[in-house]
């Protein structure tokens, strides 16, 4: 079974500042899928940011970018130039490519991360 | 647009109760999911569906059903409700069971059991 680390319970950064969130994970799989969700206190869940991992270029989305590295089994997060509204749980999540099997298509989440920016 | 849809927002039951959580997507997705969010714990899948007409269990089932006599809801059912079940819940739906597609989630019911 995959399972997905955020070792980082929470984490702060100054207004305009870069701030990197972690997250590794276990698999003995080679295809997969890698998420980056935002929860604002509003509690929605919004997707940030997706890897696929066949692919050996890091997704970015504006100022949010990853740092995936398949052999390592990591994928962080990076946002630059943070902002107040950038505030929220930040979850990592795993999805096996091949929708069969035990993986039922489900997404493996991390255990989150409070990122707090302080203006 | 409305999305996933899921009512009620907030909710509080007595031990033993039994109730409903309701799920509606228009975007006339097959894949359809439902799952809790406990401190510490991430969301962990309760049931999944495919299509209309077919469930199948998830990680977390017990206490827990599900059915699917549409593409668009996918209610949750909670027989007789326990303390352990203090959860924030959120049903999600996505195009099909494979592929990159995006999950799309409601905005969650928060359910506290007495």
């Amino acid at each position: 079974a995959q399972t997905v680390t955020q070792s980082q319970p929470e984490m702060s950064v100054q207004e305009a500042e870069t701030v990197t969130l972690s997250c590794t994970y276990d698999t003995s799989e080679s295809d997969y899928y890698l998420f980056w969700y935002k929860q604002p206190p509003s509690r929605q869940m919004i997707l940030v940011i997706r890897q696929e991992a066949y692919k050996q270029q890091n997704a970015t989305e504006n100022r949010f970018s990853v740092n995936f590295q398949k052999a390592a089994k990591s994928f962080s997060l990076k946002i630059s130039d943070s902002q107040l509204g950038d505030a929220a749980m930040y979850f990592c999540a795993y999805r096996s490519f091949d929708a069969g099997g035990t993986s039922y298509g489900k997404l493996t989440f991390g255990q989150g991360t409070i990122l707090t920016v302080h203006p | 647009n409305a999305g996933v849809t899921q009512t009620p927002k907030f909710q509080v039951l007595k031990t033993g109760q039994s109730m409903t959580l309701q799920c509606a997507q228009d975007m006339n997705h097959e894949y359809m999911s439902w799952y809790r969010q406990d401190p510490g714990m991430g969301l962990r899948l309760i049931h999944y569906s495919v299509g209309a007409g077919i469930t199948d269990q998830g990680e977390v089932p017990n206490g827990y059903n599900v059915s699917r006599s549409t593409t668009e809801d996918f209610p949750l059912r909670l027989l007789s409700a326990a303390p352990s079940q203090t959860s924030v819940y959120f049903c999600a739906s996505r195009r099909d069971i494979a592929g990159n597609q995006p999950q799309h989630f409601g905005d969650g019911t928060r359910l506290s059991i007495l």
